[in-house]
């Protein structure tokens, strides 16, 4: 597609429950990005792929969040058992090869409420 | 691994006034530079970038410039108009991978009428 989609836009979800978060990436970009972006804060890094390799876990904030991406394309990010302080925009960017050199392109992000 | 540090984290002119937003980066390797700007409820964009092979880099109203020497490079936007509010983030990156790219906190700039 012509840019990065991220859905849903907002997800709204009960404390404990689980929620699945969905990016489908520039076509032709082989990295994708997760951060999270609290109310008024800058943006944290979650995880990266890079094509189809094994990505890059380390910003990961706990081991209810994980990843996938399949066939090197879209990507889904799962938030098992949410907290409130999970409550946050989770944006996802894709970037050409790999390399930071072009820049990132973000989705609009999926805004997340745990209640 | 690199850290970005942003300043100030707001920033409130006049309208038709100048605003300077200033980064610093810890890794020398880093060679890329670029802006994003985010309003409201939408996604950050990226509005300019340089890369260390040049020392200035205009587009219109907005100009970034990078000091490699002293790691640190900054946002000019002159003529301000309401429009240019929105938050900025600076980045800093050397290729690719996770460290890509490491952002700074970002400055809320406020353009009063």
């Amino acid at each position: 597609g012509a840019g990065v989609s991220q859905s849903p836009s907002n997800k709204v979800t009960e404390k404990g429950k689980d929620v699945e978060l969905r990016c489908d990436p520039i076509s032709g970009h082989t990295a994708l990005y997760w951060y999270r972006q609290s109310l008024g804060q800058g943006l944290e890094f979650l995880i990266y792929f890079q094509g189809n390799s094994a990505p890059d876990k380390s910003g990961l904030p706990s081991d209810r969040f994980s990843a996938e991406r399949t066939g090197g394309s879209v990507s889904t990010l799962t938030i098992q058992r949410t907290q409130q302080e999970d409550s946050a925009v989770y944006l996802c960017a894709s970037s050409l090869h790999g390399t930071a050199n072009y820049g990132y392109t973000f989705g609009s992000g999926t805004r997340l409420t745990v209640v | 691994g690199e850290n970005v540090e942003q300043h100030p984290s707001t920033l409130s002119v006049q309208e038709g006034d100048s605003a300077v937003i200033k980064c610093t980066y810890s890794d020398s390797a880093s060679n890329y530079f670029p802006w994003y700007k985010q309003e409201l409820g939408k996604r950050p964009q990226l509005i300019i970038d340089i890369r260390s092979n040049v020392g200035e880099k205009k587009d219109q109203r907005i100009a970034v410039t990078l000091n490699k020497t002293a790691k640190h490079f900054s946002l000019h936007i002159t003529e301000t108009q309401p429009e240019d509010s929105a938050v900025y983030f600076c980045a800093a990156g050397s290729g690719g991978g996770a460290d890509g790219l490491t952002f700074g906190k970002g400055t809320h700039l406020i353009i009063q009428p």
